[in-house]
């Protein structure tokens, strides 16, 4: 069956480091895969969508890759802030087809 | 970007009574709409896919009967929970898709957070 893992339910790291968060899926070929972040008692706010077909993709101090050979995502948010902390979604599907997401790694960033 | 306005953002009910909650899109329209469900420490799960004007699709062990699901209009789609129990008890949010693409971001409700007592 499809299967979406975020490894870690939990990271914690200090201000001004880089949060690396992994999402992998096994049964899956997905053309392109997307990153949200849900804060307490909301809901989930797009963040960045990667293709296929691209290795790495930025935006501002975010940067997703994509590897679909190891069926992997990482998600990376540099020079972190106590305002990034929230829980991280990873999601396949999308447009017509509903999102199915991984578990989530809810990320403190301690000042 | 485009906005989908869910109302109420909670509800508190007694057992046995209904709940209605409505998502809107705002200023696009919202051909199909998703509808999740997300208890504690949870993900978010899918309970059903709503097209405007058609019956709407019910993922495995979601009753149909209990969460009934109107998608009347291209703006509007409603999740009425009948005859709630405290195992309802959940945040419920709603999500649409602007356009035609496949590759296009979700938007989503703010979230309806239910408790029945």
């Amino acid at each position: 069956s499809q299967k979406i893992e975020q490894n870690s339910e939990a990271l914690n790291i200090q201000e001004g480091k880089t949060a690396t968060l992994t999402c992998n899926y096994t049964n899956y070929s997905p053309a392109y895969l997307q990153w949200y972040r849900q804060d307490p008692g909301r809901g989930p706010v797009f963040l960045l969508l990667i293709r296929e077909n691209e290795k790495e993709k930025r935006k501002e101090r975010l940067k997703v890759t994509f590897d679909t050979t190891l069926k992997q995502s990482l998600f990376h948010i540099t020079a972190s802030q106590p305002a990034d902390s929230a829980t991280y979604l990873c999601a396949l599907g999308g447009g017509r087809r509903a999102l199915t997401f991984g578990s989530g790694t809810r990320l403190q960033v301690q000042p | 970007g485009a906005v989908v306005s869910q109302h109420p953002s909670w509800v508190i009910c007694k057992s046995g009574t209904s709940v209605k909650i409505e998502c809107r899109s705002l200023d696009f329209q919202a051909t199909t709409m998703f509808w999740y469900r997300q208890f504690p420490k949870q993900s978010l799960m899918l309970m059903a896919t709503s097209n405007e004007g058609s019956k709407a699709t019910y993922e495995q062990g979601v009753e149909k009967d209990k969460f009934l699901i109107n998608h009347a209009s291209l703006t509007l789609s409603t999740l009425t929970v009948t005859s709630a129990h405290p195992e309802d008890s959940s945040f419920y949010i709603c999500s649409s898709v602007p356009g035609q693409g496949a590759d296009t971001e979700a938007f989503f409700g703010q979230g309806t957070r239910l408790t029945v007592v």
